[in-house]
């Protein structure tokens, strides 16, 4: 599975969007990107994945660039519930199903 | 619907003791695995189940054994603790792909 890069840590205001940046320039073409965040000392919570299109569900949005070697996981409205570590994680979607955790980045979201 | 379920939720062990961490999953998925997760740290992989009746190493093995019971079951089981054995266990679920579903952890301290 592919490597990814993100920034050890953000802040956000509460009420404003939190951006958080991933890298992973050596994604194959047959990886998708997926999110989950783990808040405090909770088991992962999974919040969204895609490949190449952009992808939005209830909890958040996905954009992936177009040459996919970056993404960008958007909360539009960052509450104080959402200070956690956030997980970006590339994988091929079947076949080899282990994820691959990093280090993450540290979310705190200011009140 | 409960999805996953771990028990014990704290233990503590003295050196050389044994014990057996249980989880179990209603939601009907194929594969189950087992991660550590160090203080700061990202989870690393322990043990991982794609099927039931197949188990298969992660990164992090050495010192722990499992047994896939059946389709919902999945135990990790450490023969002679060690203190660097001292984590938070966590076990997960997925079916084809899909997000994981982790359960809410098992927080060991060996003595």
């Amino acid at each position: 599975d592919a490597k990814t890069t993100q920034p050890p840590s953000m802040d956000c205001a509460e009420g404003r969007a939190a951006n958080l940046p991933c890298n992973h320039s050596t994604i194959s073409g047959n990886e998708y990107v997926y999110w989950y965040r783990q808040i405090h000392s909770q088991g992962p919570q999974y919040i969204i994945h895609g490949l190449k299109n952009n992808e939005t569900n209830e909890m958040a949005s996905l954009i992936i660039t177009e040459d996919r070697k970056s993404s960008t996981l958007i909360l539009p409205h960052a509450t104080l519930r959402d200070t956690a570590v956030y997980y970006c994680i590339v994988r091929v979607a079947f076949g080899n199903e282990k994820l691959t955790f990093g280090t993450g980045t540290r979310l705190t979201i200011i009140p | 619907n409960a999805g996953v379920t771990q028990t014990p939720k704290f233990q503590v062990l003295k050196t050389g003791q044994s014990m057996t961490l249980q989880c179990a999953q209603d939601m009907n998925h194929n594969s189950m695995y087992w991660y550590r997760q160090d203080p700061g740290m990202g989870l690393r992989l322990i043990y991982y189940s794609a099927s039931e009746g197949t188990t298969d190493k992660g990164e992090v093995p050495n010192g722990y054994n499992v047994s896939r019971l059946n389709k919902r079951e999945f135990s990790l089981r450490l023969e002679s603790a060690a203190p660097s054995q001292t984590s938070v266990y966590f076990c997960a679920s997925s079916w084809e792909g899909r997000g994981y579903t982790f359960g809410s952890g098992t927080r060991l301290t060996v003595v």
